[in-house]
């Protein structure tokens, strides 16, 4: 059963053409929805965490939202320096402070 | 303000040896935790330790076992290695208690042949 689910798998944009990426959870009582950002072959990099419903987050081109189902990664007008695996991870009800990660989201931005 | 920090970056071994992973964690962190990433995939949680004890468990075999030292740096070892065995095992650390933001390191490479 899958209990994070992301959006599409892979996404090609072109410099300056913003989308999201989706993040859906089937989990119950939702402790924190986390935002990270992987490069090949390297560690994940924190970029939010979000938790509760009708939150937002923003960093540079990059906003982050979360309702009751889903949670949304906006990026605003991407540049080529944004292509990565974008992850999202949930901590919910009694799982402590493990988080459970989605498959990801790759992006790439062609110039 | 070092970050987490993993050895070695690279490993291959033949299947039925035995590895051990090295993680020092963020300064400040009293908590890791051990994921493993195969190629494509989202990272699969290991286990927790904190306060030299392991506090939480995922789906994973005994084969995989652990370790955290008084300076909070931590231990991973798995015995019997397995061809499937083969990923990036990640280290995270974070402050004790739930919620809190978890900072990876850049994460060990595993080859099993």
């Amino acid at each position: 059963e899958d209990q994070v689910t992301q959006s599409p798998e892979a996404l090609r944009l072109q410099e300056g053409e913003s989308s999201s990426l989706n993040c859906s959870y089937t989990v119950s009582g939702l402790r924190g929805l986390f935002w990270y950002r992987q490069d090949p072959g390297k560690g994940p990099e924190f970029l939010f965490t979000l938790y509760s419903a009708g939150e937002e987050k923003e960093k540079e081109r990059l906003k982050a939202t979360l309702t009751k189902k889903e949670s949304f990664l906006h990026i605003t007008a991407p540049k080529p320096e944004d292509s990565a695996t974008y992850l999202c991870a949930v901590q919910w009800g009694t799982s402590g402070s493990r988080l459970t990660f989605g498959e990801g989201t790759q992006l790439t931005v062609n110039p | 303000d070092a970050g987490v920090t993993q050895s070695p970056t690279h490993l291959i071994k033949t299947r039925g040896q035995q590895v051990t992973l090295r993680c020092s964690p963020k300064s400040g962190h009293d908590t890791v935790s051990w994921y493993q990433q195969a190629l494509g995939q989202g990272p699969q949680f290991i286990f927790q330790y904190y306060e030299e004890e392991e506090r939480q468990r995922g789906n994973f075999p005994d084969r995989f076992s652990g370790h955290q030292f008084p300076n909070y740096s931590s231990e991973l070892n798995v015995n019997a290695l397995l061809l499937g065995d083969s990923a990036l095992y990640l280290c995270a650390s974070s402050l004790a208690g739930d919620s809190y933001e978890q900072y990876f390191g850049p994460g060990t490479r595993l080859t099993v042949t």
